[in-house]
């Protein structure tokens, strides 16, 4: 079945710092790709999406680019801020409504 | 407008009750979702509805759980005889709806449940 594998947490990272968190997916079709972050205390937001390959999606300072020859979706920030501290979640949509998401990566910026 | 909506924010009970969950998804979402976050298995799906059509069940854990939605909008997920395993944050999403792949799903922010 379609499945997610991100890079284990959690990374912790100085200000000002660029940031990669891996995820791969494994899924038949074309899924979208998602990037979900959760803030301390607060719900799951969505950061940023792509729905075909080479599409870049970006939010924030935050980018992921679909690569369907690599099957990933890393997420990258050039200059992470103490504000970013939080759990990331790459996750896949494919056919039946369902989202698919990886283990999550806790990320922790240090001023 | 309002985003997803979730009660009670925690709920604490005794190994054997039943608890009940509920959802308010935005309004004009045809699509819900529910999903269970917990440490070592992540964020697992439960169940989604769609419109009118059968939910998908696919996710429900055992026969214990199960979820309706009244009037296509608010939605209750129901825990029979709670055992410690399902202590876990519950958590609702809703969508526009329909096909394709644009959907992007909208969290509220979960019930914490604890069983003792």
């Amino acid at each position: 079945g379609d499945s997610v594998t991100q890079m284990e947490g959690p990374v912790t990272l100085s200000e000002e710092a660029f940031l990669t968190i891996n995820c791969t997916y494994t899924a038949t079709g074309y899924p979208s790709l998602f990037w979900y972050v959760q803030y301390p205390g607060e719900g799951l937001q969505l950061l940023l999406k792509a729905t075909k390959a080479d599409d870049k999606g970006s939010n924030k300072g935050f980018e992921a680019t679909y690569r369907k020859e690599t099957t990933s979706f890393h997420l990258e920030k050039g200059s992470v801020q103490v504000s970013d501290s939080a759990v990331y979640f790459c996750a896949l949509y494919n056919q039946g409504g369902k989202l698919i998401f990886g283990q999550g990566t806790e990320l922790s910026v240090k001023p | 407008g309002a985003g997803v909506s979730q009660s009670p924010s925690n709920k604490v009970t005794e190994k054997g009750k039943d608890v009940e969950l509920r959802c308010d998804p935005i309004s004009g979402h045809t699509a819900l979702y529910w999903y269970r976050q917990s440490l070592g298995q992540g964020l697992e799906f439960l169940i989604y509805f769609q419109g009118n059509s059968a939910p998908d069940k696919s996710g429900l854990p055992s026969d214990r759980f199960s979820a309706e939605r009244t009037g296509g909008s608010v939605s209750t997920l129901t825990i029979q005889r709670t055992q410690q395993e399902d202590s876990a944050v519950y958590l609702c999403a809703s969508s526009l709806g329909g096909s394709g792949s644009m959907e992007t799903q909208y969290f509220g922010p979960g019930t914490r449940l604890l069983v003792l």
